[in-house]
């Protein structure tokens, strides 16, 4: 079963604009991480922040955590017809028996020139 | 690129067979994921390997199995192939809490 839900399914923008992308999970967490994949290819990490942290940044990306709504959300500023992908947040489950990613359906982006 | 490779790109194999795929891991990273990434899918957990050893597994029958080498290169074995098999295959090694993917394994069930 999949933890987390992205919204919405599909973004279309145009170059230059803000992509925002959304995430709910369903259980507690210890880390959050957001992943690009692009034309069903190997998944590319973007980022990951932690439980304790509120919002981070990795050049245009900017995510945040809000831990008591369970979501989580990932700006891309400025955006370009190269970030055009499918981008998937995945939860962590960390538990006595091993540590697997726990990934939503994904958010498909198109950036248009 | 995240250092990790995985063999081969593309596979047709048909109901009833076997298939082995393989994985190189990130140079130090003692941990590999395997992931199934139906399409449209979100990719799933099916198992990971710590130093050799099954550390963990998702909600996939006993007929996927796994191995993980001395030299951190690890194998997924799936047997009497299903249709519904047919995805997109994934390994991820790690050493802490981030996973590098590598290309996966395009597989067709026919």
């Amino acid at each position: 079963s999949q933890q987390g839900e992205e919204d919405p399914q599909a973004l279309s923008i145009q170059e230059g604009e803000n992509a925002t992308m959304n995430c709910s999970y369903k259980t507690s967490i210890n880390n959050l991480q957001w992943y690009r994949q692009n034309s069903g290819r190997g998944l590319v990490h973007l980022i990951l922040i932690r439980s304790n942290e509120r919002e981070k940044h990795s050049g245009r990306l900017r995510v945040t955590l809000d831990t008591s709504k369970k979501s989580s959300s990932l700006l891309i500023t400025a955006s370009r017809a190269a970030d055009t992908a499918s981008y998937f947040c995945a939860t962590d489950a960390r538990s006595n028996s091993g540590y697997a990613l726990n990934f939503g359906k994904g958010t498909s982006l198109l950036v248009t020139p | 690129e995240t250092g990790v490779t995985q063999s081969p790109t593309h596979l047709i194999k048909t109901r009833g067979q076997q298939v082995t795929l393989r994985c190189s891991s990130q140079s130090g990273h003692n941990t590999v994921s395997w992931y199934q990434q139906a399409l449209g899918q979100g990719p799933q957990f099916i198992f990971q390997y710590y130093r050799e050893e099954e550390n963990g597994r998702g909600n996939f029958p006993p007929r996927f199995s796994g191995l993980q080498f001395p030299n951190y290169s690890s194998e997924l074995n799936v047997n009497a192939l299903e249709l519904d098999d047919s995805a997109l295959y994934l390994c991820a090694s790690s050493l802490l809490d981030t996973q590098y993917f590598g290309p996966g394994t395009r597989l067709t069930v026919l």
